[in-house]
Protein backbone atom coordinates (compact mmCIF):
# COMPACT_ATOMS: atom_id res chain seq x y z
CA UNK A 1 0.00 0.00 0.00
CA UNK A 2 0.69 3.53 -0.50
CA UNK A 3 2.50 5.20 2.40
CA UNK A 4 1.14 8.66 0.93
CA UNK A 5 -2.25 10.66 0.39
CA UNK A 6 -2.74 13.64 -2.15
CA UNK A 7 -5.28 15.16 -3.68
CA UNK A 8 -6.56 13.39 -7.29
CA UNK A 9 -6.02 16.50 -9.54
CA UNK A 10 -5.18 20.34 -9.31
CA UNK A 11 -5.98 23.37 -11.51
CA UNK A 12 -4.29 26.52 -12.13
CA UNK A 13 -3.09 29.05 -14.52
CA UNK A 14 -0.27 30.06 -15.50
CA UNK A 15 2.26 32.51 -13.55
CA UNK A 16 0.76 31.27 -10.18
CA UNK A 17 2.17 29.35 -7.23
CA UNK A 18 0.85 26.22 -6.78
CA UNK A 19 1.55 24.10 -3.71
CA UNK A 20 0.57 20.38 -3.53
CA UNK A 21 0.01 19.23 -0.16
CA UNK A 22 1.12 15.40 0.82
CA UNK A 23 0.00 12.87 3.73
CA UNK A 24 2.38 10.67 5.37
CA UNK A 25 1.47 9.87 8.88
CA UNK A 26 3.16 6.91 9.19
CA UNK A 27 6.39 8.21 7.88
CA UNK A 28 9.52 6.14 9.36
CA UNK A 29 12.26 8.21 11.13
CA UNK A 30 14.64 6.55 8.01
CA UNK A 31 12.46 7.84 5.22
CA UNK A 32 13.00 10.76 2.98
CA UNK A 33 9.89 12.22 1.03
CA UNK A 34 10.69 12.68 -2.47
CA UNK A 35 8.77 14.38 -5.19
CA UNK A 36 8.57 13.20 -8.87
CA UNK A 37 6.81 14.79 -12.30
CA UNK A 38 5.85 12.51 -15.00
CA UNK A 39 4.76 13.75 -18.51
CA UNK A 40 2.53 11.05 -20.53
CA UNK A 41 4.38 8.57 -21.91
CA UNK A 42 7.27 9.20 -20.08
CA UNK A 43 9.66 7.96 -16.66
CA UNK A 44 9.20 9.77 -13.50
CA UNK A 45 11.47 12.78 -13.08
CA UNK A 46 13.46 13.60 -9.88
CA UNK A 47 12.23 16.66 -8.28
CA UNK A 48 13.08 17.55 -5.13
CA UNK A 49 14.27 15.36 -1.63
CA UNK A 50 13.98 16.33 1.62
CA UNK A 51 13.86 14.92 5.36
CA UNK A 52 13.16 18.28 7.60
CA UNK A 53 12.62 21.64 7.41
CA UNK A 54 12.50 23.04 3.74
CA UNK A 55 14.61 22.30 0.75
CA UNK A 56 15.05 24.41 -2.29
CA UNK A 57 16.09 24.08 -5.63
CA UNK A 58 16.05 25.84 -9.23
CA UNK A 59 12.88 23.98 -9.88
CA UNK A 60 10.63 23.83 -6.56
CA UNK A 61 10.44 24.19 -2.74
CA UNK A 62 9.29 21.71 -0.64
CA UNK A 63 8.34 22.23 3.09
CA UNK A 64 8.41 19.66 5.70
CA UNK A 65 6.90 20.09 9.11
CA UNK A 66 8.52 19.24 12.51
CA UNK A 67 6.13 16.48 12.51
CA UNK A 68 7.39 15.16 9.03
CA UNK A 69 3.86 14.19 8.78
CA UNK A 70 3.14 15.58 5.89
CA UNK A 71 5.31 18.27 3.33
CA UNK A 72 4.38 20.58 0.48
CA UNK A 73 5.59 21.01 -2.81
CA UNK A 74 5.79 24.55 -4.46
CA UNK A 75 5.87 24.97 -7.92
CA UNK A 76 6.73 29.10 -7.99
CA UNK A 77 5.06 30.94 -11.35
CA UNK A 78 3.61 27.19 -12.93
CA UNK A 79 3.60 27.18 -17.08
CA UNK A 80 1.70 25.01 -19.20
CA UNK A 81 4.36 22.99 -19.31
CA UNK A 82 4.52 22.20 -15.75
CA UNK A 83 0.90 20.23 -16.71
CA UNK A 84 1.68 16.72 -15.74
CA UNK A 85 1.06 14.28 -12.91
CA UNK A 86 3.18 14.87 -9.30
CA UNK A 87 3.71 12.04 -6.89
CA UNK A 88 5.05 12.11 -3.47
CA UNK A 89 6.80 9.25 -2.22
CA UNK A 90 8.37 8.87 1.35
CA UNK A 91 11.05 5.70 1.58
CA UNK A 92 14.33 5.27 2.97
CA UNK A 93 15.68 1.54 3.65
CA UNK A 94 18.35 0.86 1.14
CA UNK A 95 17.19 -1.57 -1.31
CA UNK A 96 14.00 -1.11 -0.96
CA UNK A 97 11.32 0.29 -3.46
CA UNK A 98 9.11 3.30 -3.86
CA UNK A 99 6.14 2.79 -4.29
CA UNK A 100 3.50 5.05 -6.08
CA UNK A 101 0.08 6.47 -4.40
CA UNK A 102 -1.96 7.77 -7.27
CA UNK A 103 -0.54 10.94 -7.34
CA UNK A 104 -1.79 14.40 -7.84
CA UNK A 105 -2.70 15.29 -11.74
CA UNK A 106 -1.79 19.37 -11.98
CA UNK A 107 -3.56 20.92 -14.96
CA UNK A 108 -2.17 24.57 -16.11
CA UNK A 109 -3.97 26.58 -18.95
CA UNK A 110 -3.60 29.83 -20.24
CA UNK B 1 24.83 12.07 -14.58
CA UNK B 2 22.62 8.83 -12.85
CA UNK B 3 21.17 8.35 -16.55
CA UNK B 4 18.92 5.25 -16.81
CA UNK B 5 18.29 3.86 -20.74
CA UNK B 6 15.02 1.62 -21.57
CA UNK B 7 15.64 -0.77 -25.09
CA UNK B 8 13.71 -0.35 -26.97
CA UNK B 9 11.27 2.56 -26.48
CA UNK B 10 8.37 0.78 -27.96
CA UNK B 11 7.19 -2.52 -29.68
CA UNK B 12 4.33 -4.05 -31.03
CA UNK B 13 4.30 -8.43 -30.28
CA UNK B 14 1.77 -10.85 -31.81
CA UNK B 15 0.02 -12.75 -29.06
CA UNK B 16 2.52 -15.67 -27.78
CA UNK B 17 5.47 -14.39 -28.21
CA UNK B 18 8.31 -13.47 -26.05
CA UNK B 19 9.56 -9.85 -25.53
CA UNK B 20 12.88 -8.41 -23.68
CA UNK B 21 12.90 -5.01 -22.78
CA UNK B 22 16.77 -3.92 -21.04
CA UNK B 23 17.49 -1.77 -19.15
CA UNK B 24 21.02 0.21 -18.27
CA UNK B 25 22.65 2.46 -16.12
CA UNK B 26 24.41 4.55 -18.17
CA UNK B 27 26.60 6.15 -15.63
CA UNK B 28 26.63 4.22 -12.24
CA UNK B 29 26.65 1.37 -10.90
CA UNK B 30 23.35 -0.14 -10.17
CA UNK B 31 22.86 -2.69 -7.05
CA UNK B 32 19.43 -2.65 -7.13
CA UNK B 33 16.65 -2.31 -9.92
CA UNK B 34 13.27 -2.11 -10.01
CA UNK B 35 10.24 -2.77 -12.32
CA UNK B 36 7.05 -1.26 -12.99
CA UNK B 37 4.33 -1.46 -14.75
CA UNK B 38 1.83 1.39 -15.63
CA UNK B 39 -1.50 1.21 -17.62
CA UNK B 40 -3.60 4.34 -18.64
CA UNK B 41 -4.19 6.84 -16.56
CA UNK B 42 -3.27 5.17 -13.31
CA UNK B 43 -0.18 4.79 -11.25
CA UNK B 44 2.91 3.17 -11.36
CA UNK B 45 2.86 -0.49 -10.22
CA UNK B 46 5.58 -2.04 -8.82
CA UNK B 47 6.47 -5.39 -10.67
CA UNK B 48 9.72 -6.80 -9.27
CA UNK B 49 13.13 -6.12 -7.42
CA UNK B 50 16.12 -7.16 -8.86
CA UNK B 51 19.57 -7.26 -6.81
CA UNK B 52 22.61 -7.62 -9.35
CA UNK B 53 23.69 -11.71 -9.42
CA UNK B 54 20.20 -12.94 -7.61
CA UNK B 55 17.07 -13.71 -8.30
CA UNK B 56 14.57 -11.26 -8.10
CA UNK B 57 12.02 -10.62 -5.45
CA UNK B 58 8.34 -10.55 -7.44
CA UNK B 59 5.19 -8.45 -5.78
CA UNK B 60 2.46 -10.30 -5.04
CA UNK B 61 0.36 -10.93 -7.98
CA UNK B 62 3.12 -10.82 -10.45
CA UNK B 63 4.04 -14.02 -12.33
CA UNK B 64 7.50 -14.71 -11.42
CA UNK B 65 7.27 -17.23 -14.83
CA UNK B 66 5.85 -14.72 -17.09
CA UNK B 67 7.87 -11.95 -16.31
CA UNK B 68 11.79 -13.07 -16.79
CA UNK B 69 13.89 -10.61 -14.46
CA UNK B 70 17.97 -11.05 -15.08
CA UNK B 71 19.98 -8.70 -13.42
CA UNK B 72 23.45 -10.11 -14.94
CA UNK B 73 25.30 -6.94 -13.92
CA UNK B 74 25.60 -3.33 -11.95
CA UNK B 75 24.31 -1.96 -15.27
CA UNK B 76 21.93 -3.77 -17.12
CA UNK B 77 18.98 -5.70 -16.18
CA UNK B 78 16.44 -7.37 -18.57
CA UNK B 79 12.65 -8.23 -17.93
CA UNK B 80 11.26 -10.74 -20.68
CA UNK B 81 7.72 -10.60 -21.08
CA UNK B 82 7.49 -14.74 -22.02
CA UNK B 83 4.10 -15.75 -24.32
CA UNK B 84 2.90 -11.95 -24.22
CA UNK B 85 -1.07 -11.72 -24.41
CA UNK B 86 -3.25 -8.42 -25.09
CA UNK B 87 -3.89 -7.78 -21.29
CA UNK B 88 0.21 -7.06 -20.96
CA UNK B 89 -0.01 -4.46 -22.93
CA UNK B 90 1.12 -1.66 -21.31
CA UNK B 91 4.22 0.51 -20.17
CA UNK B 92 6.86 -0.85 -19.01
CA UNK B 93 9.70 1.42 -16.27
CA UNK B 94 12.77 0.53 -14.40
CA UNK B 95 14.90 2.67 -12.19
CA UNK B 96 18.17 1.68 -10.50
CA UNK B 97 19.75 2.24 -7.04
CA UNK B 98 23.76 3.52 -7.26
CA UNK B 99 25.73 1.07 -5.77
CA UNK B 100 26.61 3.66 -2.68
CA UNK B 101 23.21 5.23 -2.18
CA UNK B 102 22.85 6.82 0.70
CA UNK B 103 19.04 8.17 0.60
CA UNK B 104 16.58 6.24 -1.13
CA UNK B 105 17.12 7.74 -4.77
CA UNK B 106 15.80 6.00 -7.74
CA UNK B 107 16.40 6.87 -11.37
CA UNK B 108 13.88 6.30 -13.79
CA UNK B 109 14.56 5.09 -17.08
CA UNK B 110 12.24 6.32 -20.00
CA UNK B 111 9.90 3.67 -20.07
CA UNK B 112 8.92 1.05 -22.54
CA UNK B 113 5.40 0.88 -24.42
CA UNK B 114 4.35 -2.80 -25.16
CA UNK B 115 1.68 -3.64 -27.23
CA UNK B 116 0.51 -6.72 -27.70
CA UNK B 117 -1.94 -7.63 -31.03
Amino acid sequence: LAKTTQPISMDSYEGQEVNITCSHNNIATNDYITWYQQFPSQGPRFIIQGYKTKVKNEVASLFIPADRKSSTLSLPRVSLSDTAVYYCLVGGQAGTALIFGKGTTLSVSS
Amino acid sequence: GAVVSQHPSWVICKSGTSVKIECRSLDFQATTMFWYRQFPKQSLMLMATSNEGSKATYEQGVEKDKFLINHASLTLSTLTVTSAHPEDSSFYICSAREVWDSRNEQFFGPGTRLTVL
